[in-house]
C-alpha cells in the first residue's frame, strides 16, 4: 500500500528555524497536508499543498514539494514554544487520506 | 463556526464490555471519517460515509467494530466487546466535498481498555 514516512524526532532551539521532511510512495497524489497534533488533541490542519505547485508560503510557514523526489518539507520560521507538538504529514490520491507516523518537534527555550 | 464535536473525551472500560463513540461533524459537511490513532502512530481510517452511506470500510473490523450515519449528520462508532488491544484515541473528521476535500479533525476519544 502507499506509505509516507517521516523523521520521528526534531530539536531546535526557540528562534531557530525548523525542517520537517517527508517522502511518500504515491505518484498519484493529489494534496500533500501537514497537522499538527498538541498531547492529549486532535489533529490541526497547519497548511496544505496541492501537488502541481513546489512552494507554498503561509506566515511562519514554508511547504516545499520536490513531486519528482516524492519529497514534501514543513519549515517552521522563527519557531516557538508553542510549536512543539507532533506533525504530521499526510497525502491523498487515489487511496484515502495516509497519514506518516509524526514528527515530534521539541522546542528548546 | 463550531469544529467537529466529538464525546465522550475519555472512556475507561473493562474488556469484553461494549463502549460507543459520538461524532458530530462540521455543519454542512457530507464527508465523514472515523480513525484509530495508536500510540505513536499516525491516524488509520476505520470508516468513511458520504452523507448516510459507508463507502469504504474495508479497514473496519466487522466482528467486533460497527458504524452508523443514520441522518447523513451525526455518526456513531461501536466496538461490542472491547479488547486490550482496542485502546487508543478514535478520530473523527469531516470534509466539505469541496475540491481541496481537506479534512477537520474533532479532539478524539481516548479509550482506556482494562
Amino acid at each position: 500500500g502507499e506509505d509516507v514516512e517521516q523523521s520521528l524526532f526534531l530539536s531546535v532551539r526557540e528562534g531557530d528555524s525548523s525542517v520537517i521532511n517527508c517522502t511518500y510512495t504515491d505518484s498519484s497524489s493529489t494534496y500533500l497536508y501537514w497537522y499538527k497534533q498538541e498531547p492529549g488533541a486532535g489533529l490541526q490542519l497547519l497548511t496544505y499543498i496541492f501537488s502541481n505547485m513546489d512552494m507554498k508560503q503561509d506566515q511562519r510557514l514554508t511547504v516545499l514539494l520536490n513531486k519528482k523526489d516524492k519529497h514534501l518539507s514543513l519549515r517552521i520560521a522563527d519557531t516557538q514554544t508553542g510549536d512543539s507538538a507532533i506533525y504530521f504529514c499526510a497525502e491523498s490520491g487515489n487511496t484515502p487520506l495516509v497519514f506518516g507516523k509524526g514528527t515530534r518537534l521539541s522546542v528548546i527555550a | 463556526e463550531a469544529g467537529v464535536v466529538q464525546s465522550p473525551r475519555y472512556k475507561i472500560i473493562e474488556k469484553k464490555q461494549p463502549v460507543a463513540f459520538w461524532c458530530n461533524p462540521i455543519s454542512g459537511h457530507n464527508t465523514l471519517y472515523w480513525y484509530l490513532q495508536n500510540l505513536g502512530q499516525g491516524p488509520e481510517l476505520l470508516i468513511r460515509y458520504e452523507n448516510e452511506e459507508a463507502v469504504d470500510d474495508s479497514q473496519l473490523p466487522k466482528d467486533r467494530f460497527s458504524a452508523e450515519r443514520l441522518k447523513g449528520v451525526d455518526s456513531t462508532l461501536k466496538i461490542q466487546p472491547a479488547e486490550l488491544g482496542d485502546s487508543a484515541v478514535y478520530l473523527c473528521a469531516s470534509a466539505g466535498g469541496a475540491v481541496d476535500d481537506t479534512q477537520y479533525f474533532g479532539p478524539g476519544t481516548r479509550l482506556t481498555v482494562l
